[in-house]
């Protein structure tokens, strides 16, 4: 089952404006990745916040981890059209899998 | 350039009819994955090889089988025993972070 829970499932936006999405989870875990999704396409791995690191910086990229609430936000800051994807968190609870949520569709509008 | 190449891009099966998706990675890692995507929704674990010649079912492998007979591929052929087969199927490799194919989208006809 998926143990990621991305919200909102769907978000949109205009071009300039900041972009938040949210992922829970239930068990605790090693790591929490955030990979992107252009239509049509395989996911691209966008960063990876370890369990004991509260907050990642990539570029326009944003992504803090609350290992008390089980939760993490991803933040893209002035988002552009070429933004428009899918987005999903995927934990890493050991093991040789991860868990993938099932993702936030977000549309930036030129 | 290294990557993973997933073929055919499109495929159509029909009734009673198994089919086979190609997953082939050029990138020397060890794990790789199959994943199903169904419209609007996440990914879902069909099976995973953490090694040659060595294959674990994910959380849907019912109608699915593998192979790992060589580090650079991992096809997987979706059986007529898997009755709702149309999906968008994605194969990954590397434990993390994954790294993916461009997928290949399978219908019925």
């Amino acid at each position: 089952s998926q143990q990621g829970e991305e919200d909102p499932q769907a978000l949109s936006i205009q071009e300039g404006e900041n972009a938040t999405m949210n992922c829970s989870y239930k068990t605790s875990i090693n790591n929490l990745q955030w990979y992107r999704q252009n239509s049509g396409r395989g996911l691209v791995h966008l960063i990876l916040i370890r369990s004991n690191e509260r907050e990642k910086h990539s570029g326009r990229l944003r992504v803090t981890l609350d290992t008390s609430k089980k939760s993490s936000s991803l933040l893209i800051t002035a988002s552009r059209a070429a933004d428009t994807a899918s987005y999903f968190c995927a934990t890493d609870r050991g093991g040789s899998r991860l868990t993938f949520g099932e993702g936030t569709q977000l549309t930036v509008n030129p | 350039d290294g990557g993973i190449t997933q073929s055919p891009k499109y495929l159509f099966r029909k009734e009673g009819q198994n089919v086979t998706l190609s997953c082939e990675q050029n990138l020397n890692h060890d794990a790789m994955y199959w994943y199903r995507q169904d419209p609007g929704q996440g990914l879902r674990l069909i099976y995973y090889s953490q090694i040659v010649n060595d294959f674990q079912k994910g959380d849907i492998a019912e109608g699915y089988s593998v192979s790992r007979e060589k580090k650079e591929s991992f096809p997987l052929t979706v059986t007529s025993a898997q009755k709702n087969p149309t999906a968008f199927y994605l194969c990954a490799s590397n434990r993390q972070p994954q790294h993916f194919g461009d997928g290949t989208r399978l219908s019925i006809l």
